[in-house]
């Protein structure tokens, strides 16, 4: 079955560790996003890529990097310079030209 | 850029009453409002998607209008359930600007037995 993959689906940090959260998609959609969101909060986009070895920053991308070497893998490290990193993060994938957005089921990340 | 509002933040509705849920958009050139229901724990999910040469649209108990000059659409659920009890979301799409949504913050909707 086609679908988005987001792993771990909980993920403990430490103070001052980095951090990659994965996101795999096997339906050969070329635009990839990362969202997070924050209790009682909506979706806020942190990066997003239209192809391979390209992206974009979002709207809250300071603290957070990506990576788009192949078409089905988006991952996110969240680095030492995020200072609230405790969130629920989101992967997405699209088509290029249309619009509906297909979601992973999201990492839990705790900052211990 | 593009900013969602969506109304109210929290919605409780006895077991077979009807559910709606708005939102408004700032930019006039939004051509694409889908809805996602989001359960706990979960990703988002879409349920319904509307676009701008549309003015309405309906799947089973789901519904979903647009008025265009106002900038504003809603969700329209009937005949709620208990499993209709999650979070829902609004969002718009502007094209020209790389194929992003902007979500509104969110509906928990609460169907009550």
């Amino acid at each position: 079955d086609g679908g988005i993959t987001q792993s771990p689906k909980y993920l403990f940090r430490k103070e001052g560790q980095n951090v990659t959260l994965s996101c795999e998609q096997n339906l050969n959609h070329d635009a990839m996003y990362w969202y997070r969101q924050d209790p009682g909060q909506g979706l806020r986009l942190i990066y997003y890529s239209q192809i391979v070895n390209d992206f974009q920053k979002g709207d809250i991308a300071e603290g957070y990097s990506v990576s788009r070497e192949k078409k089905e893998s988006f991952p996110l490290t969240v680095t030492s310079a995020q200072k609230n990193p405790t969130a629920f993060y989101l992967c997405a994938s699209s088509w290029d030209y249309s619009d509906g957005y297909t979601f992973g089921s999201g990492t839990r990340l705790t900052v211990v | 850029g593009e900013n969602v509002e969506q109304h109210p933040s929290t919605l409780s509705v006895q077991e077979g009453d009807s559910a709606v849920i708005k939102c408004t958009y700032s930019d006039s050139a939004s051509n694409y409002f889908p809805w996602y229901k989001q359960e706990l724990g979960k990703g988002p999910q879409l349920i319904i998607d509307i676009r701008s040469n549309v003015g309405e649209k309906k799947d089973q108990r789901i519904a979903v209008t647009l008025n265009k000059t106002a900038k504003h659409f809603s969700l329209h659920i009937t005949e709620t359930q208990p499993e209709d009890s999650a979070v829902y979301f609004c969002a718009a799409h502007l094209t020209g600007g790389g194929n992003k949504l902007t979500f509104g913050t969110g509906t928990q909707l609460k169907v009550e037995l």
